[in-house]
């Protein structure tokens, strides 16, 4: 079965770094997705890897590794509005994203 | 309209009654897609429809019914409600339904049936 595993609540400091891991089993993989979802507000697409390795985009950087079936998403200089659900989403062999529960992230001062 | 538009934003419906979740895009998108999102649950796909004419069902698609007569629309129906169908209702898109095609999301409708 298709499956997401990726821990369902995170707490850190304010300025500080944070990494949500994310490990999956897919029918298929044609690339992974990470959304973040503020509450009560629809989600919102933060990257995509396809290929092993890191990929960095400001203060957001999403890691794949696809023979481990494992993608972290790294957050640095955390900031409040960094408070969020942060969405792991692989893509599976008919191109339907199967997505995870969700981890939920708690910035603190 | 700049994105996608759903409408309407909250609804309480009585168990029994008919109730049609309207979904617009302005974006030219082909693909579209339907979710709900439960407390604790990852958001579960309904129905999708690759492009205009075609429909097809997602993971959850039961008690659900979705047409797509053009590009910019894609309705879903509750034809009977049932209160398990309590949820928040996400349409989303993307430009195709394959790799690296982000989907963008509506605002939500929040759906209680009692």
């Amino acid at each position: 079965g298709q499956n997401i595993d990726q821990p369902t609540e995170m707490t850190a400091t304010e300025g500080a770094i944070v990494q949500i891991n994310c490990t999956y089993q897919t029918s298929g993989f044609n690339g992974l997705f990470w959304y973040q979802q503020h509450a009560g507000e629809a989600p919102t697409f933060l990257s995509y890897n396809v290929l092993d390795g890191l990929e960095e985009k400001g203060r957001f950087s999403s890691f794949l590794s696809r023979s481990k079936g494992y993608s972290y998403l790294l957050l640095k200089e955390l900031q409040m509005k960094d408070s969020a659900s942060y969405l792991c989403a692989p893509l599976d062999s008919n191109y339907q994203l199967i997505w995870g529960a969700g981890t939920k992230l708690i910035i603190k001062p | 309209i700049a994105g996608i538009t759903q409408a309407p934003t909250s609804q309480i419906l009585a168990a029994g009654r008919r109730m049609t979740l309207r979904c617009t895009q302005d974006m030219r998108h082909n693909a579209m897609y339907w979710y709900r999102q439960d407390l604790g649950l990852g958001l579960r796909l309904i129905h999708y429809s690759n492009t205009a004419g075609t429909t097809g069902k997602g993971e959850v698609p039961d008690g659900y019914s979705v047409s797509r007569a053009n590009t910019d629309d894609f309705p879903l129906t509750l034809a009977s409600a049932v209160p398990s169908q309590t949820s928040v209702y996400f349409c989303a898109s993307s430009e195709r339904e394959t790799a690296y095609n982000e989907q963008f999301f509506g605002p939500g409708t929040r759906l209680t049936v009692l």
